[in-house]
């Protein structure tokens, strides 16, 4: 089965720096990526997704990014603030994420220092 | 749309009984997870539903763990008997096919 491994798992940036967070993930059928924000004690929610026809997606001070034949991904979040520290995951999925589930990395805490 | 409810929010149980966890996805999607987060393993994906039919319950630990999906609008999760090393939190999600999958506000299971 598939396996996402994401890096680093801890993250610490001053406010209005850039935050970088990358995953890989292991079966090349995989075609669709969504990155997921997990405040402590709710739910994790989607930030941003990425489907494989497409290298880079931009939503406000939020990218991602996608390289297909290295079979990685990456988070991008520029002039961080104090609102951004969570914990963010990654995930692969083949069917489109409604069809055959996620499968998540282990998580990177990010943590904001003002 | 209220989003995907589940119950209850908390539960501490004793060792050896039984738990029933609820979930109620958003009204008109057709794809139902159940999944597992602990600090060790991280989101387990436990087992998942499409149109009401179970599709992959590979990820069950094992064989006190069990789910069903009667109808569209509700869905269990129980384990019985119930092990201290079950305590995590169980969230259930979900989409439409190939579409965004929401989670619900999970639930947080105490064993002790």
């Amino acid at each position: 089965g598939e396996n996402v491994e994401q890096h680093p798992s801890t993250l610490s940036v001053q406010e209005g720096d850039s935050a970088v967070i990358k995953c890989t993930y292991s079966d090349s059928a995989s075609n669709y990526f969504p990155w997921y924000k997990q405040e402590l004690g709710k739910r994790p929610q989607l930030i941003i997704d990425i489907r494989s026809n497409v290298g880079e997606k931009k939503d406000q001070r939020i990218a991602v990014t996608l390289n297909k034949t290295a079979k990685h991904f990456s988070l991008h979040i520029t002039e961080t603030q104090p609102e951004d520290s969570a914990v963010y995951f990654c995930a692969a999925s083949i069917g489109g994420g409604g069809a055959d589930g996620l499968t998540f990395g282990k998580g990177t805490h990010l943590i904001i220092q003002p | 749309d209220a989003g995907v409810i589940q119950s209850p929010r908390h539960e501490v149980t004793e060792m050896g009984q039984e738990v029933t966890l609820r979930c109620k996805p958003i009204s008109g999607h057709n794809s139902l997870f159940w999944y597992r987060q602990t600090m060790m393993r991280g989101l387990e994906l436990l087992i998942y539903f499409n149109n009401n039919v179970p599709i992959d319950d590979s990820g069950m630990p094992e064989d006190r763990f069990s789910a069903k999906m009667p109808n569209a609008s509700f869905s269990t999760l129980k384990i019985q008997p119930s092990e201290p090393r079950d305590s995590a939190v169980y969230f259930c999600a979900s989409s439409q096919l190939e579409n965004t999958i929401y989670f619900g506000e999970g639930s947080w299971l105490t064993v002790v």
